[in-house]
């Protein structure tokens, strides 16, 4: 059973270009997650997907970031107009359907972005 | 802002001893504790869960203990190994919602 599979793993991006990160869940998990880490520091949550909806995206910056996690394929973190502030690791992590339970989070590996 | 914090950055622990880490929470309505553990360059991976139901959870050499009085978990590790080395982290998530709020991070380290 794959785990949370994330690509690129390395992104480099000039001032002003888009960076697009992805992130397919593991097998049978329908909620996705993005966090953002800073060197030295923990993570801090972004947005929270299901399938055809954001159900939170209070960490979400309000302007040049977008999230999707449509019907069909990977979940989608966009970022416009990077600056070099937006460099950083960007998380996805995933959990199976909640059912009143509580699911912990796997993460996938990470993608690192580094504007120039 | 961040609820959730660590006493301290790094630990050095000699190899074969047993490691605490710790971590200060101040958010009352959180119900679900996790530790986490961070190889440089990867991601987090799952370590131990508790409930605020519970004051004591075991895993395989790793024990967390949870403070509901004043708001501290920790993390026992057992016999520490060299794979253990790491950076740490403690999250929460609070009650109802679903993302996790995590702190900074313990850096442990080895000593042979």
């Amino acid at each position: 059973n794959a785990g949370v599979m994330q690509n690129p793993r390395h992104l480099v991006r000039r001032r002003g270009q888009e960076a697009r990160l992805r992130c397919s869940p593991m097998k049978g998990h329908s909620h996705v997650y993005w966090y953002r880490q800073l060197p030295e520091e923990g993570l801090k949550f972004m947005v929270y997907l299901q399938k055809e909806n954001i159900i939170d995206e209070s960490g979400m910056p309000k302007e040049r970031f977008s999230a999707e996690f449509p019907k069909e394929g990977p979940s989608i973190l966009r970022i416009q107009q990077v600056v070099r502030g937006d460099s950083a690791a960007y998380f996805c992590a995933s959990s199976p359907r909640t059912q009143g339970r509580t699911y912990e989070q796997y993460f996938g590996p990470g993608t690192r972005l580094t504007v120039t | 802002g961040e609820s959730v914090g660590l006493h301290l950055p790094t630990l050095s622990v000699q190899e074969g001893d047993n490691s605490i880490i710790n971590c200060a929470y101040s958010n009352s309505a959180s119900d679900y504790f996790i530790w986490y553990k961070q190889e440089s360059g990867k991601g987090p991976q799952f370590i131990i869960d508790i409930r605020s139901n519970m004051d004591k959870r075991q895993g395989q050499r790793v024990t967390v203990l949870l403070n509901k009085t004043v708001k501290h978990l920790s993390l026992q590790i057992a016999a520490t190994q060299p794979g253990d080395s790491a950076v740490y982290f403690c999250a929460e998530r609070e009650r109802g919602a679903q993302k996790l709020v995590f702190g900074q991070g313990t850096r442990l380290t080895i000593n042979p």
